[in-house]
Parts: structure tokens; sequence; C-alpha cells
């Protein structure tokens, strides 16, 4: 079974710097994607970027980022300026081969002004 | 764009009812899942549905829990006897093809069993 760790339970970060969130995964699978996904408290679930694991370059959404080591299994998003409404819980997800997602337990991130 | 859909946004419910949870998918999507989320825990995975039958379900979901597409629309999970433990957000997702594209989610249904 898939399982996926994310080791920051909560992160806060000055407006306008970048600040970097954690995940890693296990898994035997050589294709699979991961995502994160942005949980304000609204409670909805926003996908901020995703990741094909075939692909070595890393994905790019505007000011998000992520860093995807592969044979690490290790998968960080980059939130570059960061603003205030960045503020919410980040979960990390892995998807397999039979389209089956799991998620990290989430980083709650604040944004201070 | 298409977005998912789901009602109620919330549901008050007393302990041993029957609730049923609405989701309506993206038109040209195949595969639906339904999510849990404890407040101020993870989001977990509870029951995948593909083809009009169940692909996959986790432990959580037990005989309490069922699924269906009655009209071909709608898909919803039933709790047919809610217990305290069941209070949560509970997600729709939704999928369109087979080669591991992205899930997206409804904006869930808040359930509290009292």
């Amino acid at each position: 079974a898939q399982t996926v760790t994310q080791s920051q339970p909560e992160m806060s970060v000055q407006e306008a710097e970048t600040v970097t969130l954690s995940c890693t995964y296990d898994t035997s699978e050589s294709n699979y994607y991961l995502f994160w996904y942005k949980q304000p408290p609204s409670r909805q679930m926003i996908l901020v970027i995703r990741q094909e694991a075939y692909k070595q370059q890393n994905a790019t959404e505007n000011r998000f980022s992520v860093n995807f080591q592969k044979a690490a299994k290790s998968f960080s998003l980059k939130i570059s300026d960061s603003q205030l409404g960045d503020t919410a819980m980040y979960f990390c997800a892995f998807m397999n081969n039979n389209n089956d997602m799991r998620f990290g337990a989430g980083t709650r991130l604040t944004v201070k002004p | 764009e298409p977005e998912v859909t789901q009602t109620p946004s919330h549901q008050v419910t007393q302990m041993g009812q029957e609730v049923i949870l609405r989701c309506v998918p993206i038109s040209n999507h195949l595969y639906f899942y339904w999510y849990r989320q404890i407040l101020g825990q993870k989001v977990e995975f509870l029951v995948s549905f593909y083809n009009n039958e169940i692909s996959e379900k986790s432990e959580i979901f037990d005989d309490q829990f069922s699924v269906e597409r009655p009209d071909g629309s709608n898909f919803t999970l039933k709790i047919r006897s809610t217990k305290l433990e069941d209070s949560a957000m509970y997600f729709c997702a939704t999928l369109r093809g087979a080669h591991q594209e992205t899930q997206y989610f409804g904006p869930g249904t808040r359930l509290l069993v009292l």
C-alpha cells in the first residue's frame, strides 16, 4: 500500500517570502501521479499542482513549483512570493495506476503580514 | 469550467438515522470517488466507483455504507445508520478517464451526527 508522509504539521512564512512544504511517499510502482491540494478555511479541496512520475521536469504553476526527486520519493512544494491568500492546509497526494489516491496528513501554512 | 457539485452542503442528523449524500459529477467523467475528512484530520479514501460498480473500498467503508448511481447522473453515498463518529466532511471527486488524470473535488458535505 502506498503511504504519503508530510512531516511538517504547521509552518509559517512572512508575506512575499518563499516557503517549501515537504512530502515523501512510499510505492513500488514506477508510474504514478503526485498532487498538491490546498484546503482553505472553507474546506474545499483545490488542486494546486500535479506531477507525472515519468516526467523528469518539475511542474510549475505561477508561484507554485515542485521539487520532484523520484529516487528519493520526495515531492516538495515551493511557494514563492507568499500571499495572505495562501494561508491554508496543504495536502500532498499520491495516485497509482488504478487512479486510487491517498493523502498525507497535511501541513497548515500561515502567511503572516 | 465544469464543476463537481454536492448536496446538501450541510446536514445534521440524529444517531441511527439514514443519510444520503449526493454528488453530480462533471458530465464526461467516468470514475467517481468518495472521501471523508474528520475535522482536523487528513482526507481518507472511502470508495471508488466505475462502470456502475465499486472498484475499491477502504476498511472504513463497512456495511453501513453504500454507493450507487441510480439515474446516470447523481452519484450517492448512503450511510444506513449513522454513528457519532461519522461526523465529518464528505467529498465527492470525479475523474474523466483511465489515464491517471486529475481528480476534481466537489465542495463537500459537512455531516454532523448528534
